[in-house]
């Protein structure tokens, strides 16, 4: 079975400074990979996904992410954060090449400082 | 392009009632997943609807049950509600179910057990 660990509930940062969220997978197969953040009192939204190729990945919203096969992790960076990135994001996995479900992580609240 | 529609938003029931929630996945969207998102927690896999059979189910008990339509849209019913039934509940659509495709959430039905 394939499972998720965020390794921080909650990260402040001051606002414009860089930004590191971690996440560590668990598969004895090979998997998809996201990153889905959910804003106050809405669903999810997807802000990036690993499917093959290369290793660096870019999303929306100046994010991007880094998969690391040897070190199982897909840790989410963004240079220089805002207030408006305020909001919880979770890391997400599924098995590759089949209709499988999507396993999310407990998420890791990121709170700006002004 | 209306994204992923559940109804009701928000919804107050007492222990051992019945609850039917509603979902309108996404146009050209065919797979219909509910998860389970409880208060500082990821989202949990309930069951994921294909073709108007359940295709996949988490380690959710029967009360949990559901079905999806011709047009593909779906209900989640619930019976004999607890009180640790409270959460968010959130459906997500997708093609065929592949997590390579994404999935795209709705913004969730807050249901509140008393």
């Amino acid at each position: 079975a394939q499972s998720v660990t965020q390794l921080d509930s909650q990260v402040p940062v001051f606002e414009e400074a860089p930004v590191e969220l971690r996440c560590n997978y668990s598969s004895s197969v090979s998997v998809y990979l996201f990153w889905y953040v959910q804003y106050p009192n809405q669903g999810l939204q997807l802000l990036l996904k690993y499917l093959s190729g290369s290793t660096l990945v870019k999303g929306i919203n100046g994010f991007e992410a880094e998969f690391n096969k040897s070190q199982t992790s897909f840790h989410l960076r963004k240079p220089s954060v805002h207030i408006s990135d305020t909001a919880e994001y979770f890391c997400a996995v599924s098995v590759m090449n089949r209709d499988d479900k999507i396993i999310f992580g407990k998420g890791t609240r990121l709170h700006i400082l002004p | 392009d209306a994204g992923v529609t559940q109804s009701p938003t928000h919804l107050i029931k007492t222990r051992g009632q019945q609850v039917t929630l509603r979902c309108s996945p996404k146009s050209g969207h065919d797979t219909v997943s509910w998860y389970q998102q409880a208060l500082g927690q990821g989202p949990q896999f309930i069951f994921q609807y294909y073709e108007e059979e359940e295709r996949q189910r988490g380690n959710f008990p029967d009360r949990f049950s559901g079905h999806q339509y011709p047009n593909y849209s779906s209900e989640l019913n619930v019976n004999a509600l607890l009180l640790g039934d409270s959460a968010l509940y959130l459906c997500a659509s997708s093609l065929d179910g592949r997590g390579s495709y994404g999935y795209t959430f709705g913004s969730g039905t807050r249901l509140t057990v008393v």
